[in-house]
C-alpha cells in the first residue's frame, strides 16, 4: 500500500460546481498535512495546511479525519482557474519527512 | 518575493552521459530538498539537506546519483551515467528550518529527457 493515496481523476466539473477530493495516508503517526496545487508543467505550490480542527480559506475547506486516516479538500464555486492537479501531502515515517500523493487532476469547464 | 532558482530549465542528453542540475534556495532557508517527479505521479524525495549535511538520501540511487551542498547554500545534483528511466522533472525545494510542518517552496524544476 502506498503511503499517500489519491483518486487520480480526472475530475471534470462545470464552473460554479462544488468538488471534493479525498486522500488517505498509511502512517498513523503523521502529524503534518498539506494540500499543494500544481499547474500543468509548473512547480507545486502550497494551497493550504490541514489542521486537526479543519480550516477554511475562501472557497477552499480542508478537513482531517485521524480515525480513518484521510484528509479532504472541498472547493466551492469552482472557477476555470482552479483547473490544476491537487497534491495531498502527509508527514512520513521520520519527523522531518513528508510524502506527496500522486495528485488528483481537476478540470473546470465553462 | 524570494524564489528558488534552478538551472537549466530543460536538459536533453543521451544515455550514459553525465548531467548536472543546480539549485539556489531562498536566502536563509536551512533545508534543501531534491525531488524527482515522473509524469502523472507526485514528487518523490531523492535527498534532503539540513545546511550542508545530508539528513535523508534513502531514495537516492547512489550508484549513479550524487548530491552536494558544500557551503550550505546552493546545491548540485548529478547523474552519471544517465539512463532512459531517468527522464523526469527534477524539482528543488527549500524550507526555513526543515521539519514536516514547515512549508516547502519549490523551484521551477529541470525537465530531463534522456534519449
Amino acid at each position: 500500500r502506498k503511503e499517500v493515496e489519491q483518486d487520480p481523476g480526472p475530475f471534470n466539473v462545470p464552473e460554479g460546481a462544488t468538488v471534493a477530493f479525498n486522500c488517505t495516508y498509511s502512517n498513523s503517526a503523521s502529524q503534518s498535512f498539506f494540500w499543494y496545487r500544481q499547474d500543468c508543467r509548473k512547480e507545486p505550490k502550497l494551497l493550504m495546511s490541514v489542521y486537526s480542527s479543519g480550516n477554511e480559506d475562501g472557497r477552499f475547506t480542508a478537513q482531517l479525519n485521524r480515525a480513518s486516516q484521510y484528509i479532504s479538500l472541498l472547493i466551492r464555486d469552482s472557477k476555470l482557474s482552479d483547473s490544476a492537479t491537487y497534491l495531498c501531502v502527509a508527514g512520513g515515517t521520520s519527523y522531518d519527512k513528508v510524502i506527496f500523493g500522486p495528485g488528483t487532476s481537476l478540470s473546470v469547464i465553462p | 518575493e524570494a524564489e528558488v532558482a534552478q538551472s537549466p530549465r530543460y536538459k536533453i542528453t543521451e544515455k550514459s552521459q553525465a548531467v548536472a542540475f543546480w539549485c539556489d534556495p531562498i536566502s536563509g532557508h536551512a533545508t534543501l530538498y531534491w525531488y524527482r517527479q515522473i509524469l502523472g505521479q507526485g514528487p518523490e524525495l531523492l535527498v534532503q539537506f539540513q545546511d550542508e549535511s545530508v539528513v535523508d538520501d534513502s531514495q537516492l540511487p547512489k550508484d549513479r546519483f550524487s548530491a552536494e551542498r558544500l557551503k550550505g547554500v546552493d546545491s548540485t545534483l548529478k547523474i552519471q551515467p544517465a539512463e532512459l528511466g531517468d527522464s523526469a522533472m527534477y524539482l528543488c525545494a527549500s524550507s526555513l528550518v526543515g521539519g514536516a510542518a514547515d512549508t516547502q517552496y519549490f523551484g521551477p524544476g529541470t525537465r530531463l529527457t534522456v534519449l
